[in-house]
């Protein structure tokens, strides 16, 4: 059974940092990876997704990348901001017979100014 | 613009009531899916649909019920059954895979409350 992992669970650090969210899985049989942002009482908005033929992939100050062999994937964000401070969620994807993303229990981010 | 609209925003059940909560979307997208978020939680699979007429269930889906009669819309219903129903409740449509080079990036609604009063 595919269980997903993200740490930390929580993260406080001040305006300006480079931080890295880690996000590991167990089986490494994936379609693909996506990272999501969610803000207080609403719904996931997609970041980066990064398929399983993919190293990485960039979108402003993110970087993701997918490591399957060891079943882990980190997202990179750069010169952090207040803006960013939100809820983190990784979720792999499998396919196939089994069609579903399977989500972390994300890492919650607080940028403090 | 293209999304996913979800509706109401907040809805509140009483107890022994059925309540159905709206999805849809004009991604074009095949599949379909309903995802249940508790504090503390990750997301949970309720049930997922590939294709229109099609729908299976997942990780959850004791006391909840779907219908997919157009390709456009998932709804979900809550029965009296279901006797946790407060959370928070997500729906999502992607692509269904086709293979590893698919794209099949996941797009969500901004979610219903339920309240159970």
């Amino acid at each position: 059974k595919q269980e997903v992992t993200q740490i930390p669970a929580a993260l406080s650090v001040p305006e300006g940092e480079n931080l890295v969210l880690n996000c590991s899985f167990t089986d490494s049989a994936i379609y693909n990876l996506q990272w999501f942002r969610q803000d207080p009482g609403k719904g996931l908005t997609s970041l980066l997704l990064i398929q399983s033929s993919q190293r990485e992939q960039t979108s402003g100050r993110l970087n993701a990348s997918l490591d399957k062999s060891s079943g882990r994937s980190t997202l990179y964000i750069a010169a952090s901001q207040p803006g960013d401070s939100a809820t983190y969620l990784c979720a792999v994807y499998r396919g196939g017979a089994t069609n579903k993303l399977i989500f972390g229990t994300g890492t919650l981010l607080a940028v403090q100014p | 613009d293209g999304g996913i609209t979800q509706s109401p925003k907040y809805l509140f059940r009483k107890e022994g009531q059925n309540v159905t909560l709206s999805c849809e979307q004009n991604l074009n997208h095949d599949a379909m899916y309903w995802y249940r978020q508790d504090p503390g939680q990750g997301l949970r699979l309720i049930y997922y649909s590939q294709i229109v007429n099609d729908f299976q269930k997942g990780d959850i889906a004791e006391g909840y019920s779907v219908s997919r009669e157009k390709k456009e819309s998932f709804p979900l219903t809550v029965t009296s059954a279901q006797k946790n129903p407060t959370a928070f409740y997500l729906c999502a449509s992607s692509e269904p895979g086709q293979g590893i080079l698919m794209n099949t990036e996941a797009f969500f609604g901004q979610g219903t409350r339920l309240t159970v009063v």
